[in-house]
């Protein structure tokens, strides 16, 4: 199974501040299609996941521009700038290129 | 707007089976992928099952297969999952989603004597 290790496992962060989230692969996840699924998601409390970012950089219908995803082969990083209120939660990557399809363990994000 | 209504849930004995259902609309339900996946407790999330478009295709991490069995009927607009031999590690919100895009508000499965 792919592992997910994801860091830090909490952030705190103050208000208008950039943090960044660390995604990495025990192996690509390029798929044999040439795309790479890789995702983000923010779990707020109380609440079903919502995706933010999709294969590795696509902001999701809705998303602010203030999250932005990067990276390639086994190494991603999800950037918040300017975070605000709404931002706080528990955020998970997932690649859906290999079966089993595998999440990080989450980062909270929090306020300092 | 996608809505994705899950339900079933419940308490259910060690050893014992449930089937959870999730009804879909606001989108072409035949088109999509579904997918179902599990936060136990103050835990992470945890992928459980995906099925293709016309169901011949299904997939489950080791830790349900030859347990739970996914299917759906696109002309209900609706995925299930069945659920067997239930074990009190199987305790968790189960949520449907399609795409992985958009994930119903969950249903609670507690597996306990």
């Amino acid at each position: 199974d792919v592992l997910m290790t994801q860091t830090p496992v909490s952030l705190p962060v103050s208000l208008g501040g950039q943090v960044s989230i660390s995604c990495r692969s025990s192996q690509s996840l390029v798929h044999s299609d040439g795309n790479t699924y890789l995702h983000w998601y923010l779990q707020k409390p109380g609440q079903s996941p919502q995706l933010l970012i999709y294969r590795v950089s696509n902001r999701f219908s809705g998303v602010p521009d203030r999250f932005s995803g990067s990276g390639s082969g086994t190494d991603f990083t999800l950037k918040i700038s300017r975070v605000e209120p709404e931002d706080l939660g528990v955020y998970y990557c997932l690649q859906s290129t290999h079966f089993p399809n595998t999440f990080g363990a989450g980062t909270k994000l929090e306020l300092k | 707007e996608v809505q994705l209504v899950e339900t079933g849930g419940g308490l259910v004995q060690p050893g014992r089976s449930l089937k959870l259902s999730c009804v879909a609309s606001g989108f072409t339900f035949s088109s999509y992928w579904m997918y179902w996946i599990r936060q136990a407790p103050g835990k992470g999330l945890e992928w459980v099952s995906s099925i293709n478009t016309d169901g011949g295709s299904t997939y489950y991490p080791d830790s349900v297969k030859g347990r739970f069995t996914i299917s759906r009927d696109n002309a209900e607009n609706t995925v299930y999952l069945q659920m067997n031999s239930l074990r009190s590690e199987d305790t968790a919100t189960y949520y449907c989603g399609v795409q992985l895009s958009y994930w119903g508000q969950g249903v609670m499965v507690t597996v306990s004597s």
